[in-house]
């Protein structure tokens, strides 16, 4: 039973624009939300997080949008740039699991130049 | 600041072999963890530890898998007998109080 789901496995955009990653999850104990990005042969670096006691995160390019009642998280990134290329992984966690993270199974986000 | 170190990279083995891999998590961190990820899959959890403590092991089938942190800094993940299922990337992981984790570059692993 997948507990956070990514259902797009992949996603072109043109560079310059708007590239948008959803994620989905089922426990309503989770609390926490983050994205890691991983490039091939690297392991998943953090890119941004989110507490569920906030709608919204910004930091730069990179904004993460939290809807609690659908379950629902996603990541813009505005502008898309070539660079940012890479699986982008959505994961969560509960206060009382020690910050384990289940994640989703990916999505790649292939910039067009 | 070091980064989470793995070794090996790569490794193949035949199935009902045994295999380890080995961590060395960024300095300071007391948290460690190891995941595995199956191609096309996100990682998934295998063990926790807190210095040289386990926290949750739950998802480990201990009937082939072990590991540990003796000195609750450098880690080993142990496979054996190695299943042709256990192919993966196998990754560690660490954190302290004020961060995210950290993840290494993995090891991926084929049995054949």
């Amino acid at each position: 039973d997948q507990q956070v789901k990514q259902n797009s496995p992949s996603l072109s955009v043109q560079e310059g624009r708007i590239s948008i990653l959803n994620c989905d999850y089922t426990n309503s104990m989770f609390d926490y939300f983050l994205w890691y990005k991983k490039y091939p042969a690297e392991g998943p670096t953090f890119l941004i997080s989110i507490s569920s006691i906030k709608d919204k995160n910004e930091d730069g390019r990179f904004t993460v949008f939290l809807n609690k009642s659908a379950k629902h998280l996603s990541l813009h990134i505005v502008p898309s740039q070539p660079g940012d290329s890479a699986v982008y992984f959505c994961a969560a966690s509960g206060t009382r699991s020690a910050r384990q993270l289940t994640f989703g199974s990916g999505t790649q986000l292939t910039v067009l130049p | 600041e070091a980064g989470v170190a793995q070794s090996p990279r790569y490794k193949i083995i035949e199935k009902r072999q045994s295999v380890a891999f080995w961590c060395n998590p960024i300095s300071g961190h007391a948290t460690l963890y190891w995941y595995q990820q199956i191609l096309g899959q996100g990682p998934k959890l295998l063990i926790q530890f807190q210095n040289n403590g386990v926290v949750d092991d739950s998802q480990l089938p201990k009937d082939r898998f072990s590991a540990e942190r003796l000195k609750g800094v450098d880690s080993t993940l142990k496979i054996q007998p190695a299943k042709l299922e256990d192919s993966a990337v196998y990754l560690c992981a660490s954190r302290n109080s004020n961060t995210e984790a950290f993840f290494g570059q993995g090891t991926r692993l084929t049995v054949v």
